[in-house]
């Protein structure tokens, strides 16, 4: 079945120590996003890649990078993990970015832990 | 700007009843769409339903339908039969069609829990 992936479902990083979160999907889909979820709350989008065109969120810190090599993978660098980044990071696909039922399809999310 | 708001934080409905999920959005922008997701504890978004703003009849898909009051701003979902696994975390969202990023934008999410 066409998916989006997420690798790995948990992570446990030092504070301070980079980590890479990786996303890939199998839906040929031109729009790839990272949300970052804290507990009880909505997801907050960081940024996406249409195509190679890469879209930062205004409020998206510094510390947060994101690189996508193909259409079938992107992934997510924290630089430097603060105890405040612990949350769900739920990567995104969709066909296009407008118009019409361009329904954003997600993967499981990978959990991140900063001990 | 557009903004979604959802009432209810949470709510606990009885096996086999109906429920109805409460969603209002604010926008001026006249054409955009309309989802719902659910969220179990397992922590994926699931997509459940979509309705466009142009749509003249509200969407239904299996046991979910969405009760599309355009003039009103209401968008909610309505979960006929409820059971067990219906129990999780439901958002609503919308995105402007014509907005630049064309983003997505979520509700607070409702947390619904089924009793057997």
């Amino acid at each position: 079945d066409a998916m989006v992936i997420q690798n790995p479902r948990y992570q446990v990083t030092q504070f301070g120590k980079p980590v890479t979160l990786s996303c890939s999907q199998t839906l040929n889909h031109n729009v790839m996003y990272w949300y970052q979820q804290k507990s009880s709350q909505a997801p907050k989008l960081l940024f996406h890649y249409y195509d190679k065109d890469f879209n930062n969120e205004a409020d998206t810190p510094d510390n947060f990078q994101s690189r996508r090599p193909n259409t079938s993978f992107c992934f997510l660098d924290i630089r430097s993990p603060g105890l405040g980044d612990a949350a769900m990071y739920l990567c995104a696909t969709s066909r296009d970015r407008g118009g019409g039922a361009d329904t954003q399809y997600f993967g499981p999310g990978t959990r991140l832990t900063v001990l | 700007a557009q903004k979604i708001t959802q009432t209810q934080p949470g709510m606990f409905v009885q096996e086999k009843e109906a429920v109805t999920l409460d969603c209002t959005y604010d926008t001026s922008d006249p054409s955009y769409g309309l989802f719902w997701y659910k969220q179990p504890s397992s922590g994926e978004m699931i997509f459940l339903i979509y309705q466009g703003s142009y749509d003249q009849q509200n969407a239904t898909e299996g046991r979910y339908s969405l009760n599309f009051q355009k003039a009103r701003k209401s968008a909610n979902l309505v979960i006929s039969a409820s059971q067990l696994g219906d129990s999780a975390m439901y958002f609503c969202a919308m995105r402007e069609v014509y907005s630049s990023a064309s983003k997505i934008i979520f509700g607070s999410g409702t947390r619904l829990s089924i009793r057997p």
